[in-house]
């Protein structure tokens, strides 16, 4: 039963568009969502989170939006650089809950 | 340093044998995580430690595998009798203090397990 799910394995992206990754979620229990990214031979790296009482948060070129009732989140980055090549990885945990349970990742591919 | 710390970076046993992972997690930090990634999926949780509490073991996949966390800080992962099914990169996370909401875990680089 896959909680967290990123129904694209992969994304290629010009640089300096937007890349635009995606995140559906099952449990309503949920209530703080993560974004990771990870090199290859090395542990994900925190992106950017956002809470349950907001739909936005934005740090720098990186944005997660959250709509609640449709049980979906995405990572907006813009402009989109080289150094963004990586897999993404949505996270989300529960209220009283420290586990994260994580979707299958999305590879991004920033072509010059 | 100041990250989380995994050893050993990489691992190659033969089925059967068992296998110790390690992790030290960032100083201070009293929450402590193990997952596992197999090949293509996302990360499967395992295991969590807070303080003096009892371990949430709750994602640990069989009986095979325990861990340990002695004096509130450095965990050993122990996996027994190992199968080729345990091949996987296993990574260790670490919060400051599940006390303080929403906080993101930190991640060590993981260790790459493979069994022969």
């Amino acid at each position: 039963d896959q909680q967290v799910k990123q129904n694209s394995p992969s994304l290629s992206v010009q640089e300096g568009r937007i890349s635009i990754l995606n995140c559906d979620y099952t449990n309503s229990m949920f209530d703080y969502f993560l974004w990771y990214k990870k090199y290859p031979a090395e542990g994900p790296t925190f992106l950017i989170s956002i809470s349950s009482i907001k739909d936005k948060n934005e740090d720098g070129r990186f944005t997660v939006f959250l709509n609640k009732s449709a049980k979906h989140l995405s990572l907006h980055i813009v402009p989109s650089q080289p150094g963004d090549s990586a897999v993404y990885f949505c996270a989300a945990s529960a209220k009283g809950a420290q586990k994260l349970v994580f979707g299958q990742g999305t590879r991004l591919t920033i072509n010059p | 340093g100041a990250g989380v710390s995994q050893s050993p970076s990489n691992k190659v046993t033969e089925k059967g044998k068992d296998v110790e992972l390690r992790c030290d997690p960032i100083s201070g930090h009293t929450a402590l995580y193990w997952y596992r990634q197999s090949l293509g999926q996302g990360l499967e949780f395992l295991i969590y430690f807070q303080g003096n509490s009892a371990p949430d073991k709750s994602g640990l996949p069989s009986d095979r595998f325990s861990a340990e966390r002695t004096g509130g800080s450095v965990s050993t992962l122990t996996i027994q009798r190992t199968q080729q099914e345990d091949s996987a990169v296993y990574l260790c996370a670490s919060t400051e203090s599940p006390g303080l909401i929403n906080q993101p875990q930190h991640f060590g680089d993981g260790t790459r397990l493979s069994i022969l």
